[in-house]
Parts: C-alpha cells; structure tokens; sequence
C-alpha cells in the first residue's frame, strides 16, 4: 500500500514570495491534516479535511496560509506572502475512518521551506 | 486545554542495552488515546505505539512497551535491546477520545543509539 505522498521534498524562498504544498493522502482516506512541524518543537495542527469539507482551521493563518481538498483526494497548502518565522517542515498526514490501530494518522515525508 | 511535556530533550542508549523516554500530559478529560511516535532524518513519522486510557494494560509492540499511570498522567516508553535504527526524535502524543481533530504532541526527545 502506497503511503502519504508529499511534494516538492524541499523548497527555498525569499520573504514575501509564494509558495505552493501538494499531499496526496493514502487511497480511500476520508481525513486529511496538514501540521507545521517547526525546529526543535511538535507538529502542530494546521487545518483538517473530512473529505473535501474542513473540519478545523482555528490553528491557519488565515490572513497568509490556505488550503484546499477539491474532490476529496489531493490537497494543496499554500502560503502567500510568506514570512520568514513560516520557515518549518510542513506535514501532511490521513487517517481512515474507525478506530483502531490502523485507523490512526500515516504522515508524508514532509516538505522542509526555508524563507530567506 | 491539553498540553503533553517530554522533559528530556536528548537520551543516548548503548546498542543492546535499554532506554525509557518520559512523557506527562495535563487533560480533564477521561477518555483519550495517547502515542509515541518516531521520526527519524527521513522526517516520516511513524506511530510506534498506542494506548488507549481506558485499558489498564499496558501496550507492548515487540521491543516497545509503554508504563501507562493513567491517575499520574503518565506515559513512558521503553525500548528493549536498542538497535542502531532506532535512532530518531521521538514524539509524544494525545488525542481526544471525543475530538478526532485535537491532537497535541510534546517536543519531542533525541534518542542517539551508541555501537
């Protein structure tokens, strides 16, 4: 089974620019979250995807940071202008319904953006 | 609001010999899952382990085992017999039982596995 896929790996802006995540959560994955991991700290939540529908986005910069899950399947972060404290590795994770084991969060690789 | 606190920034274990990383966490809740997670340079997080509070039983998977003291809100993990793959940063988690979407993680401990 394929597991969260994320791109690009990595990512090097200035201040200001723009910059674009993709996720393509494991298949038949309904829930989908995007954290922001910055050095030396925990992931933390940014928004959650049931389906195509948000959840929860009371942790997203909403005045910077978007994101969207059209059709229920991939989703994209996006983060315009960025600024240089959003400088972190950027996680996506899904999760299947239910509640067992399996039925916890699988994360992607990560996406590390360094703002300059 | 729930707050996890991993107190040891870094461990170091020698190859074969056993480790236990300290987690703490504050709720008021009484139902709820708590985790350890790895993360190795690859950055992909891995759930390592799982327990859920309202069984007593302290989860085991193979060389992880947890010491789960629900009424001093703590979880510890052991790794036995340490291997030079288990090297990472190692997170703690808690998720409420009654909201999927709040998930709060510690800081994380680095664990240096010694040959």
């Amino acid at each position: 089974e394929a597991g969260v896929a994320q791109s690009p790996r990595y990512k090097i802006i200035e201040k200001r620019q723009s910059v674009a995540f993709w996720c393509n959560p494991i298949s038949g994955h309904a829930t989908l979250y995007w954290y922001q991991q910055i050095l030396g700290q925990g992931p933390k939540l940014l928004i959650q995807f049931q389906n195509n529908g948000v959840v929860d986005d009371s942790q997203l910069p909403k005045d910077r940071f978007s994101a969207e899950r059209l059709k229920g399947v991939d989703s994209t972060l996006k983060i315009q202008p960025a600024k240089l404290e959003d400088s972190a590795v950027y996680l996506c994770a899904s999760r299947a319904s239910g509640q067992g084991r399996d039925n916890e969060q699988f994360f992607g690789p990560g996406t590390r953006l360094t703002v300059l | 609001a729930q707050t996890v606190t991993q107190s040891q920034p870094e461990m170091s274990v020698q190859e074969a010999e056993t480790v236990t990383l300290s987690c703490t966490y504050d709720t008021s809740e009484s139902d709820y899952y708590l985790f350890w997670y790895k993360q190795p340079p690859s950055r992909q997080m891995i759930l390592v382990i799982r327990q859920e509070a309202y069984k007593q039983q302290n989860a085991t998977e193979n060389r992880f085992s947890v010491n789960f003291q629900k009424a001093a809100k703590s979880f510890s993990l052991k790794i036995s017999d340490s291997q030079l793959g288990d090297a990472a940063m190692y997170f703690c988690a808690y998720r409420s039982a009654f909201n999927n979407n709040d998930m709060r993680f510690g800081a994380g401990t680095r664990l240096t596995v010694k040959p």
